[in-house]
């Protein structure tokens, strides 16, 4: 089975100070991963997807995220914080299988930047 | 391009209410669509999804339906709510492994 793991549920920085939000996944198969961002009563906005192609994926707002397969991890970073990153963060996987629609959520990260 | 929108941005309703939610999408034919609940310090809960009209998938059993009556709109329906309804509405579409576009959710307080 499929699965999908956010290792914190909340995460404080200091603006300009590095961020580092940690996922992990469970899959038979390779699969697709994305980063999501959600801030307060707004919609997820997609910030980057790896999709088989460079483990390396930038995305938008200076995220970057990591594709390790031996480590089965896809963590996310950004070399420095900003205040307007404060949100929550969902580590998402759409299992490569045939017949599924269904993307697998993580519990979300939420991030904190101080000031 | 291709947009979703989703309506109202917030809803408050009596119990025992009905309860009517709408999404459609531009710029794309025949998507798979989507609707999640995020309930107050809890994760995304998918509710319904649909491949194509008149398809509807039900995740959870619960107060609710869905349908798809047209290829780009997705209604989310109640009879009557109940106070448990409460949370936070997401409209979703997907293509081919793309990824989710989601609308820009709604905010609905049964009281």
């Amino acid at each position: 089975a499929q699965s999908v793991t956010q290792l914190d549920s909340h995460v404080s920085v200091s603006e300009g100070t590095p961020v580092l939000l940690r996922c992990n996944y469970s899959s038979s198969y390779s699969p697709s991963l994305f980063w999501y961002v959600q801030h307060p009563n707004k919609g997820l906005q997609l910030l980057l997807k790896y999709t088989s192609a460079a483990t390396l994926v930038k995305g938008i707002n200076g995220f970057e995220a990591e594709f390790k397969k031996s480590e089965t991890s896809f963590h996310l970073t950004k070399p420095s914080a900003h205040m307007s990153d404060a949100a929550e963060y969902f580590c998402v996987v759409r299992p490569v299988a045939s017949g599924t629609y269904k993307y697998i959520f993580g519990t979300g990260t939420r991030l904190k930047v101080l000031a | 391009s291709q947009t979703i929108h989703q309506w109202p941005a917030t809803l408050v309703q009596p119990v025992g209410s009905p309860l009517s939610l709408e999404c459609t999408v531009e710029g794309t034919s025949n998507p798979n669509l989507y609707w999640y609940r995020q309930a107050a310090g809890r994760g995304l809960q998918l509710l319904f999804y649909s491949v194509g009209i008149g398809q509807i998938s039900s995740e959870v059993p619960q107060n609710l339906s869905a349908s798809r009556p047209q290829d780009r709109q997705f209604i989310l329906s109640s009879k009557k709510l109940l106070l448990s309804d409460s949370g936070f509405y997401l409209c979703a579409w997907s293509g081919q492994g793309d990824g989710y576009t989601f609308g820009s959710g709604t905010r609905l307080t049964v009281v």
